[in-house]
């Protein structure tokens, strides 16, 4: 069970929009920063998005994120088949005093 | 090139010790607090610990706490995770991960297995 829920898989087709959320509490997403992550089986994960909207140099910029209160968010645009890929939220959580991770989704370009 | 290899991981019995390594390059790795973050077969991320620049101020997923220790040779660029009291939920792949923005993780290496198995 994760402290941060995201549902467990979205899918669009290429080319259009898909909407990934994030949802915790104060201690975590109220009160912290998000980052965002890509990962592919047997590779390395990869940082989208961190401080909850700000993107690494050579990330798109179809890839955003944004917070509101508890909950994040990251969108996607012009989605491509290259996309598919495990996405997870993460943030630091001032009550446990530990890293914390969504439990991923999966992302499906039909 | 930033980059970040780990090392040290394996097939162990449950109860047993093992110690992970890994190696920094390409960049000032005694500025940048770092991070264990562990993928089980099936299984998303879990963030596992954490060590900061100067080796203190260090913290443990409750998963974890008591039976791991992470540290850092920052004269070596190095960082470990000594595992002790090995379960068979610690199996993993092992990952180490710099946080260059707050919990933002930007270089990861590709891992190392660890598989708690008698």
């Amino acid at each position: 069970q994760s402290v941060l829920t995201q549902p467990p898989s979205v899918s669009a087709a290429p080319g259009q929009k898909v909407t990934i959320s994030c949802s915790g509490g104060s201690s975590n997403i109220g009160n912290n920063y998000v980052s965002w992550y890509q990962h592919l089986p047997g590779t390395a994960p990869k940082l989208l998005i961190y401080e909850d909207d700000k993107r690494p140099s050579g990330i798109p910029d179809r890839f955003s994120g944004s917070k509101s209160g508890t909950s994040a968010t990251l969108d996607i645009t012009g989605l491509q088949t290259g996309d598919e890929a495990d996405y997870y939220c993460g943030t630091w959580d001032s009550s446990l005093g530990a890293g914390v991770f969504g439990g991923g989704t999966k992302l499906t370009v039909l | 090139q930033e980059q970040l290899v780990e090392s040290g991981g394996g097939v162990v019995q449950p109860g047993r010790s093992l110690r992970l390594s890994c190696a920094a390059s390409g960049f000032t790795f005694s500025s940048d607090a770092m991070h264990w973050v562990r993928q089980a077969p099936g299984k998303g991320l879990e963030w596992v610990a954490v060590i900061g620049y100067d080796g203190n101020n260090k913290h443990y997923a409750d998963s974890v706490k008591g039976r791991f220790t992470v540290s850092r040779d920052n004269s070596k660029k190095k960082l470990f995770l000594q595992m002790n009291s090995l379960r068979g939920e610690d199996t993993a792949v092992y990952y180490c991960t710099r946080e260059q923005w707050p919990e933002g993780f930007d270089v990861w290496g590709l891992g190392t297995m660890v598989t708690v198995s008698s």
